[in-house]
């Protein structure tokens, strides 16, 4: 079993709608959680850090994270062309472990 | 805050040479870094872990003599990859972070090209 498992997609929505992303974990040490944005042909940017159970918001953006059910979604709202890229879920355990799923390639339709 | 700067972007080699890449953490020190490489359409994959002053961890599969990694200050991290062959083109990322639970910040990234 993978340590983290996204849908690899293609996800796509039309512009304006929420576009939700989606990403388990298997190991429960897992401590903090994150999720990148990557361009074609561009390194990954970090958009969204989560460390405790619920909802954090920035901006057009939502994560939520469900430790119980080792789980994490990301929320875009108001999609935007601009959003269509790789979404990488990250989950960090403890020693310097840090895995990446396989990530979810979003499209926006205008 | 917490930028890393790789360089150089885009190196075109040919077959048998040298190539090195470096990694600067500009505004944090990093005792840790990190060393990826992404085929087309694939998924990051975990090259080595960067040591400030001790030896780089290398993963199942990657040839430590081939992708040479030093780490020799808190603010820099190089990886060489020697004699290098067309199947070594790649995108190659480079990462580092602030503290044990803070996330993973990426520079740039460097796409070589092996002809």
């Amino acid at each position: 079993q993978k340590e983290v498992e996204q849908n690899s997609g293609p996800l796509s929505v039309p512009e304006g709608a929420i576009a939700s992303l989606n990403c388990t974990y298997s190991d429960r040490v897992s401590q903090s959680f994150f999720w990148y944005r990557q361009y074609s042909g561009k390194s990954p940017e970090l958009i969204m850090s989560i460390y405790s159970n619920g909802d954090k918001e920035d901006g057009r953006f939502t994560a939520q994270l469900n430790k119980a059910s080792q789980y994490v979604s990301l929320l875009i709202r108001d999609s935007q062309p601009s959003d269509s890229a790789t979404y990488l879920c990250a989950v960090n355990l403890p020693g310097n472990q840090f895995y990446f799923g396989t990530g979810t390639s979003l499209t926006v339709i205008p | 805050g917490a930028v890393v700067s790789q360089h150089p972007s885009r190196v075109i080699c040919k077959s048998g040479t040298s190539v090195k890449i470096e990694c600067r953490s500009l505004d944090f020190q990093a005792t840790t870094m990190f060393w990826y490489r992404q085929f087309p359409k694939q998924s990051l994959m975990l090259m080595a872990t960067s040591n400030e002053g001790s030896k780089a961890t290398y993963e199942q599969g990657v040839e430590k003599d081939k992708f040479l990694i030093n780490h020799a200050s808190l603010t820099l991290s190089t990886l060489t990859v020697t004699s290098a062959h067309p199947e070594d083109s790649s995108f190659y990322i480079c990462s580092a972070r602030v503290g044990q639970y803070s996330p993973l910040h990426f520079g740039n990234g460097t796409r070589l090209t092996v002809t």
